[in-house]
């Protein structure tokens, strides 16, 4: 099982630039996250969903958005990125029986 | 609303000094309270889920207890390669999935 995979491992952008975090999982979990981590705000939580075809916002939805059209699968999409969505960006799943998470190794996004 | 606190926020030991971390919550109806480890530069590591108070849980230096209102990590004998990032959550019933996540608690463990 390679677990939870996220791509991009580093990425820059300039200001007004959009781009496609891609997050995938093998272990067939229904629920599935995003969340962003800076310095002395610990992790807060962009979009998640509980399986196919189902999203819903998190804490801090603005300027994000996420599809979820196969199980394996969470894209997380900025539609015209800013200075302020500079951070590390983790994706994570779970079973809903556990919700005990699996992180991927994150991305780290800078926005000039 | 829920709410994790995680004390104290930075913590430096010496190898072999045991002290334990703390996470206080407030939840409607706890359903699962979990610890996890970041390295720096890695996504977080889930290490212990904790589920009704009383409960007690270890793995190797680590020790997780729960309380109606709070959790403790216990680190006995703590090496230099424990040092990392420890993150507490607490998932609350009634139908939701999503965690709410302390700030965490940054140890460093000196040789």
């Amino acid at each position: 099982n390679a677990g939870v995979t996220q791509t991009p491992k580093f990425q820059v952008l300039k200001t007004g630039q959009s781009m496609t975090l891609q997050c995938a999982q093998d272990m067939n979990h229904e629920y599935m996250s995003w969340y962003r981590q800076d310095p002395g705000m610990g992790l807060r939580l962009i979009h998640y969903s509980v399986g196919a075809g189902i999203t819903d916002q998190g804490e801090v939805p603005n300027g994000y958005n996420v599809s979820r059209s196969t199980t394996e699968d969470f894209p997380l999409r900025l539609l015209s990125a800013a200075p302020s969505q500079t951070s590390v960006y983790f994706c994570a799943s779970s079973s809903l029986d556990s919700n005990e998470q699996f992180f991927g190794p994150g991305t780290r996004l800078t926005v000039l | 609303e829920d709410q994790v606190t995680q004390s104290p926020e930075a913590l430096r030991l010496q190898e072999g000094e045991s002290s334990s971390l703390n996470c206080s919550y407030t939840v409607s109806g706890l359903r699962g309270l979990f610890w996890y480890r970041q390295d720096p530069g890695k996504g977080p590591e889930f290490l212990f889920t904790l589920y009704s108070a009383g409960e007690e849980k270890e793995k190797e230096r680590l020790k997780a207890t729960l309380t109606k209102k709070e959790s403790f990590l216990h680190i006995t004998a703590p090496k230099p390669e424990d040092s990392a990032t420890y993150l507490c959550a607490v998932r609350a019933g009634g139908g939701s999935y999503i965690p709410t996540f302390g700030r965490g608690t940054s140890l460093i463990v000196h040789p």
